[in-house]
């Protein structure tokens, strides 16, 4: 069966500078990859999505993402961290073959001014 | 367009109630989906409809989990008897279909805390 990990509960950075969340992920066929975000009291917000071609991702509010294959990642990134990026991101994996989503136990970003 | 609509926000039952949640997808989303975050994880599928059919409802405990979407659009999720790690956020999602490529738009969740 498909699995995220997302080796760190939280991750701290400083506003304007470059911010990585990590992901890395287990599939048997072809890896459908997603970010969500979740802000307090609200439900997921799509981010971005890796289904094929280029392996670098964009997705909404300036996140940006890489598929390694070799590697087995997909790591969120963002060149300038905003304040109001502060939140609790996911990310998630469907096997190609499979209709469920599974998700990682989430990432609380917090960017500090 | 109008997004995945749930009701109610927030719910406090004793354990041993039965609690009742409703969600209404975006309109023409054929595939619906029912999750359960527990604090600290991440979301955990519940119930997966096509229309009004259940594809995957492996994860659902059904001695005590029931949902229900009758005529393929808006959707019930049952919990009777309530237990104290049922204590939740209720996530219904909905996508235009199945296939993988399909993004999923997410309500704002219930709430639910059993004492």
């Amino acid at each position: 069966a498909q699995s995220v990990a997302q080796p760190e509960d939280q991750v701290n950075v400083a506003e304007g500078n470059p911010l990585t969340v990590k992901c890395t992920y287990s599939v048997s066929g072809n890896p459908y990859l997603f970010w969500y975000v979740q802000y307090p009291n609200r439900g997921l917000q799509f981010l971005l999505k890796y289904i094929t071609g280029d392996n670098l991702v964009k997705g909404s509010y300036g996140f940006e993402a890489e598929f390694n294959k070799s590697q087995t990642s997909f790591h969120l990134k963002k060149p300038s961290a905003l304040v109001s990026d502060s939140a609790l991101y996911f990310c998630a994996v469907r096997d190609g073959g499979n209709n469920d989503m599974r998700f990682g136990a989430g990432t609380r970003l917090t960017v500090k001014p | 367009e109008a997004g995945v609509a749930q009701s109610p926000r927030y719910k406090i039952i004793e354990k041993r109630q039965s609690v009742a949640f409703w969600c209404n997808p975006i309109s023409g989303h054929a595939t619906l989906y029912w999750y359960q975050q527990i604090l600290g994880q991440g979301p955990k599928l519940l119930i997966q409809f096509q229309n009004n059919g259940v594809v995957d409802d492996s994860q659902l405990p059904k001695d005590r989990f029931s949902a229900e979407r009758l005529k393929g659009v808006d959707s019930t999720l049952k919990i009777q008897p309530a237990k104290l790690e049922d204590s939740a956020v209720y996530l219904c999602a909905s996508s235009l279909g199945p296939h993988s490529n399909y993004g999923y738009t997410f309500g704002s969740g219930t709430r639910l805390t059993v004492v």
